[in-house]
């Protein structure tokens, strides 16, 4: 079974700085790991993914996220955050044999002028 | 391309009754999915399914039903709603299951 964890329901950052979303997820099997972001009243769109392959992940908007298999984690970062990027950002986990997929609780972000 | 499109946008029951949350998708998609997203919880699995004809469970399918009788249609049914149904539903299809999911814009429930 697959879990995912987003650590910070709320992430408050300056316009212009880094942006560092957190999220661990736990598999038997090699997951699959998503990052959607979602606008206020608008369905989730994917900002990017990971499926196999390398593992920096690049995504849109300036958006990364490095798989990181001996920590289990899939973090979302953005090297300088834009008022645009307010959002709720959420991390999913799938794999390979289920056809499930599991999404973290999100993570409000709010960019600060 | 329309995408994904999901009918009502909004909709108000009183406890007991029953209605259907239609979703169509024009993609050719096989995987599509329902979920339910509460504040605080993230998006929970309803229901999904792989293909015509087959559907399963996810997280949370108590008081949900579901049918996929072709490609394009995935119908939720609330037989009985409840309170603790009220939410925001998404339905989502995607060509397979490590493929981008593409979401309709939602249906906010309400159950009085």
């Amino acid at each position: 079974a697959q879990s995912v964890t987003q650590l910070g329901s709320h992430v408050s950052v300056s316009e212009g700085a880094l942006v560092l979303l957190r999220c661990n997820y736990s598999s038997s099997v090699p997951p699959y790991l998503f990052w959607y972001v979602q606008y206020p009243n608008q369905g989730l769109q994917l900002l990017l993914k990971y499926t196999t392959g390398a593992t920096l992940v690049k995504g849109i908007n300036g958006f990364e996220a490095e798989f990181k298999k001996s920590e289990t984690s899939f973090h979302l970062t953005k090297p300088s955050a834009h008022m645009s990027d307010a959002a709720e950002y959420f991390c999913a986990v799938t794999a390979s044999g289920t056809y499930k997929y599991i999404f973290g609780t999100g993570t409000r972000l709010k960019v600060l002028a | 391309n329309a995408g994904v499109t999901q009918t009502p946008k909004f909709q108000v029951l009183k406890t007991g009754q029953s209605m259907t949350l239609q979703c169509a998708q024009d993609m050719n998609h096989e995987y599509m999915s329902w979920y339910r997203q509460d504040p605080g919880m993230g998006l929970r699995l309803i229901h999904y399914s792989v293909g015509a004809g087959i559907t399963d469970q996810g997280e949370v399918p108590n008081g949900y039903n579901v049918s996929r009788s072709t490609t394009e249609d995935f119908p939720l049914r609330l037989l009985s709603a409840a309170p603790s149904q009220t939410s925001v539903y998404f339905c989502a299809s995607s060509m397979g299951v490590r493929d981008t999911q593409y979401f309709g814009p939602g249906t906010r429930l309400t159950v009085l």
